[in-house]
């Protein structure tokens, strides 16, 4: 089945302490992104790949980083979180990252930090 | 830079009746623009798009959009809602290798 996985789906953790959400797609798609979604504002872009080792910031990406070694993979890091940073994030990819492309996006994470 | 108004947070419709979920968005250039539905603990699911030609763009589960250059408008619209239509619904513009989202929209429809 085509799809966009992401882990872990609920995260609670403690403000500084790293972590990582990882995001896998097995649809050979070449375009990633990351997104926060917080009540009222919509989904937010963090970062995005147009292809393995080819990464941008996208509107929020203080506090964030990302890695695309491998076309399948593109893991979000929190080197050290914050309570500003609880939200739910959501992982997505389409074919090419071209503007008219539809994305495909995970079942999200929720992410708490006290 | 670009961004995306969906200017009612909840919109309550009776099932069998039409419906309509607005957006408006300001972008420099010629938009690529998107609908989106998310159903609760669930992802994004694509419904639509508008990318160039007819301004009435059909999608899955029987919406459809209307594009209006001269309004900066893309309403999605049914013609007869289903209480499972119930969801969050969002407006988005793609330009370069961004996109951008509105709000959402929580979309009730009572039996």
């Amino acid at each position: 089945e085509a799809q966009v996985t992401q882990n872990p789906r609920y995260l609670i953790t403690v403000t500084g302490k790293k972590l990582t959400v990882t995001c896998s797609q097995n649809m050979n798609h070449e375009y990633m992104s990351w997104y926060r979604q917080d009540p009222g504002l919509g989904l937010r872009q963090i970062y995005y790949s147009m292809n393995v080792e080819v990464t941008d910031k996208g509107d929020v990406p203080e506090g964030y980083k990302v890695s695309r070694k491998e076309k399948r993979n593109f893991p979000l890091i929190l080197e050290s979180p914050s309570p500003n940073q609880t939200s739910l994030y959501f992982c997505a990819s389409s074919p090419t990252g071209g503007a008219p492309d539809e994305q495909y996006f995970g079942p999200g994470t929720r992410l708490t930090v006290t | 830079a670009q961004s995306v108004a969906q200017p009612e947070d909840q919109v309550n419709v009776a099932e069998g009746n039409p419906l309509t979920v607005k957006c408006t968005y300001s972008v420099s250039g010629n938009p690529y623009l998107f609908w989106y539905v998310q159903y609760p603990n669930r992802g994004l699911q694509f419904l639509l798009k508008y990318i160039t030609g007819d301004n009435l763009v059909k999608g899955s589960y029987g919406f459809e959009a209307e594009f209006n250059k001269s309004q900066t408008s893309f309403h999605l619209k049914k013609p007869s809602a289903l209480v499972s239509d119930s969801a969050l619904y969002f407006c988005a513009v793609n330009y370069g290798n961004m996109l951008t989202f509105g709000g959402g929209t929580r979309l009730m429809v009572k039996p």
